[in-house]
C-alpha cells in the first residue's frame, strides 16, 4: 500500500530564516505531487504541483520554491522566511490516472516568529 | 474556471439524526468528485468519490454522497450521526484531460451535538 510521510511535524522559525520540508511516498511510482499551505484551518492554497522529475508548476507567486529531486520526494523551500509564511503545508499525491483521488499527508505545522 | 463551493460553513446536527453536507461545483467537462475529512491538525482523509456509474456512491464510516449532474451538486449525507463525525469536511473536484489540479470547497466545519 502506499503512504506518504512529511517532516518535521512542527517547526517554529524566525523570520529571514529558511526553511526545507520534506515529503516522500512510498508503494507508488510516478505521482503527481503536490504542496497545498492551509491557514486557519479553513481553506486549501494550492502551492505547487509536479507530474514528474524536475517539473514543477507555481500556482501563487510567493518566496517559496519546489523541487522534486526524485521521483518520490517533493520538498518545499524558501530562503527567507515571513510572518505570512506561518500555516499548516500539507503534502498530497494522486495518480496520473487510477487512484483518482488525492492522498495528504501529515502535514507540518510552521509557525514564524 | 473550475469552482466548488460549499455554501455552510458550519453544520451543527444532534447525535443519531441524519446530516447533509453541501457541495455544487461549476466546471467544464465530466468531473471526478470527491470528499474528503480534516481533523484538527492532521492531514486530509479521502472518503469517497464518483468517477462514473451508479449516481449514489459510498465511502467510509458510513458516509455516502450522492452525484446531480442537473444540479451540478455531490452532497455527502449519514443516516445516523456520531459525536466522532465532528470535524471539518471538504468536496473536491478533479477534471479529466484538463491537467492534475484538484478544485477544493472552502470547507464545511460539522459539529455533532451529544
Amino acid at each position: 500500500s502506499q503512504t506518504i510521510h512529511q517532516w518535521p511535524a512542527t517547526l517554529v522559525q524566525p523570520v529571514g530564516s529558511p526553511l526545507s520540508l520534506e515529503c516522500t511516498v512510498e508503494g507508488t511510482s510516478n505521482p503527481n505531487l503536490y504542496w497545498y499551505r492551509q491557514a486557519a484551518g479553513r481553506g486549501l492554497q494550492l502551492l505547487f504541483y509536479s507530474v514528474g522529475i524536475g517539473q514543477i508548476s507555481s500556482e501563487v507567486p510567493q518566496n517559496l520554491s519546489a523541487s522534486r529531486p526524485q521521483d518520490r520526494q517533493f520538498i518545499l523551500s524558501s530562503k527567507k522566511l515571513l510572518l505570512s509564511d506561518s500555516g499548516f503545508y500539507l503534502c498530497a499525491w494522486s495518480g496520473t490516472g487510477d487512484p483518482y483521488e488525492q492522498y495528504f499527508g501529515p502535514g507540518t505545522r510552521l509557525t514564524v516568529t | 474556471a473550475q469552482s466548488v463551493a460549499q455554501p455552510e460553513d458550519q453544520v451543527n446536527v444532534a447525535e443519531g439524526n441524519p446530516l447533509t453536507v453541501k457541495c455544487t461545483y461549476s466546471v467544464s467537462g465530466n468531473p471526478y468528485l470527491f470528499w474528503y475529512v480534516q481533523y484538527p491538525n492532521r492531514g486530509l482523509q479521502f472518503l469517497l468519490k464518483y468517477i462514473t456509474g451508479d449516481n449514489l456512491v459510498k465511502g467510509s464510516y458510513g458516509f455516502e454522497a450522492e452525484f446531480n449532474k442537473s444540479q451540478t451538486s455531490f452532497h455527502l449525507k449519514k443516516p445516523s450521526a456520531l459525536v466522532s463525525d465532528s470535524a471539518l469536511y471538504f468536496c473536491a473536484v478533479r477534471v479529466p484531460n484538463t491537467g492534475n489540479q484538484f478544485y477544493f470547497g472552502t470547507g464545511t466545519s460539522l459539529t455533532v451535538i451529544p
